[in-house]
């Protein structure tokens, strides 16, 4: 069993649909948890982090977290084409070497269709 | 301001030969981390390069090792390359170490043959 898991998808919506994406993850010792969004042939861009557990909205964007459940998610309101894309979630470990070693899911694929 | 640069953007090599990659990061950025990318295994971390040194490796055979230089610039080396190192790789800079906020290139793509 991987430390993070995430549907590969696809995630098929129509425009405008809110849309909800999942991570669950094994290691309670994660902190800081991340969502990145990655376009084809792109390299990941981070969309959101949070520490805690609970809601932290951006825009179309709220990133939720349950540590008490080990469940993190991403919903994207009002989705657009352009959303269209692989969304990773990330979570980070504190490692001997005195920094953050980063663990992501496999990511979900989403299309959004006009 | 200039992102993350890296090259070169594609490579084929052939089964046993070594590669290196090189990444230049955002102005200002002393952190540089290295991932595989794979579809079967998603995005791995590789190591941590901070005010060159290495900070953290991540489950990697010592054939992948990397270096930083003075002006935070790094490369990544991959010896005896096998078909499995086939991958997207991709460095991300940031700040400091262990900054949450990391920028990725596009990424070098790797085709071993």
């Amino acid at each position: 069993q991987k430390e993070v898991e995430q549907d590969p998808g696809p995630l098929s919506v129509p425009e405008g649909a809110i849309v909800s994406l999942n991570c669950t993850y094994s290691n309670s010792a994660f902190q800081y948890f991340m969502w990145y969004r990655q376009y084809s042939r792109k390299g990941p861009e981070l969309l959101m982090y949070t520490y805690s557990s609970g809601n932290k909205e951006d825009g179309r964007f709220t990133a939720q977290v349950d540590k008490s459940s080990k469940y993190i998610s991403l919903f994207i309101r009002d989705s657009q084409p352009s959303d269209s894309a692989t969304y990773l979630c990330a979570m980070r470990l504190w490692a001997s070497g005195g920094s953050y070693i980063p663990t992501f899911g496999r990511g979900t694929s989403l299309i959004v269709h006009p | 301001k200039a992102g993350v640069t890296q090259t070169p953007r594609y490579l084929i090599k052939t089964r046993g030969q070594q590669v290196t990659l090189s990444c230049s990061p955002i102005s200002g950025h002393r952190s540089v981390s290295w991932y595989q990318q794979t579809p079967g295994q998603g995005l791995q971390f590789l190591f941590e390069y901070f005010s060159e040194t290495q900070r953290n490796k991540g489950n990697f055979p010592g054939r992948f090792s990397g270096r930083q230089f003075s002006n935070s610039r790094s490369e990544m080396n991959v010896s005896t390359l096998e078909l499995g190192d086939s991958a997207l790789y991709l460095c991300a800079s940031s700040l400091d170490s262990g900054s949450t906020e990391a920028f990725f290139g596009q990424g070098t793509r790797l085709t071993v043959v």
